[in-house]
């Protein structure tokens, strides 16, 4: 079973609009948290935004928030006010428990591109 | 700049041969995770460092290997290429061997060509 899911393999969105990427996730662990990373056309992978499991609110930065709602495995990304430079490759990952030992495990990703 | 440093930033090679991509983490960084992206996919986890020890291992083929050296920079080696190997390899660290709250720094990538 997948343990993060993107259902959007692409958008469009006019510019100056809101955007909402959906990423579901699946996990047993009680602590784990989510990511989400920006990838340009340039190929480089940039972080975003963070969401602790525990964390009681949910997190914003800049113009990203995160969506999270906990009962329904949800962390969905929202870009306020779109420009044309948030096109790019979007990924959501989640890092479960808090052992040494792990790695991020990665959605599909959603190409989203801003109209003008 | 992200700090981490990766190179070549772009590397064109024959099936068969052997090639070396190396990371330079960010400064104060002891992990480093390597990562394989295939055309239009998402990130593979192919094998992480902490302070010169393999700390885990993904779907690393055994044609690759990979090492942290005392200076914590990192290399992967990858012989015998294949078409199919053809891909961005990414290098990305962190503090400790969590991800902590800011995830990974990625560098910015080797885009490796097998032709």
């Amino acid at each position: 079973a997948q343990k993060i899911t993107q259902t959007q393999p692409g958008m469009f969105v006019q510019e100056k609009e809101a955007v909402t990427l959906d990423c579901t996730y699946d996990t047993s662990d009680p602590s784990y948290g989510l990511f989400w990373y920006k990838q340009p056309s340039s190929g480089e992978m940039i972080f975003l935004i963070y969401q602790g499991s525990y964390d009681q609110q949910n997190a914003t930065e800049g113009r990203y928030s995160l969506n999270f709602q906990k009962a329904r495995k949800s962390a969905n990304l929202v870009i306020s006010a779109s420009q044309l430079g948030d096109s790019a490759m979007y990924f959501c990952a989640m890092r479960e428990g808090m052992d040494s030992n792990y790695q991020l495990i990665w959605g599909a990703g959603t190409k989203l591109i801003i109209k003008p | 700049d992200s700090g981490v440093t990766q190179t070549p930033k772009h590397l064109i090679t024959a099936t068969g041969q052997r090639v070396t991509l190396r990371c330079s983490p960010r400064s104060g960084d002891l992990s480093v995770y390597w990562y394989q992206q295939s055309l239009d996919q998402g990130l593979q986890f192919l094998i992480q460092y902490y302070n010169g020890e393999e700390r885990a291992k993904g779907n690393i083929l055994e044609r690759f290997s990979a090492q942290q050296f005392p200076d914590l920079h990192s290399e992967l080696n990858l012989s015998s290429l294949e078409l199919g190997d053809s891909a961005l390899y990414f290098c990305a660290s962190s503090v400790s061997s969590h991800a902590a709250n800011y995830g990974y720094t990625f560098g910015s990538g080797t885009r490796l060509t097998v032709v």
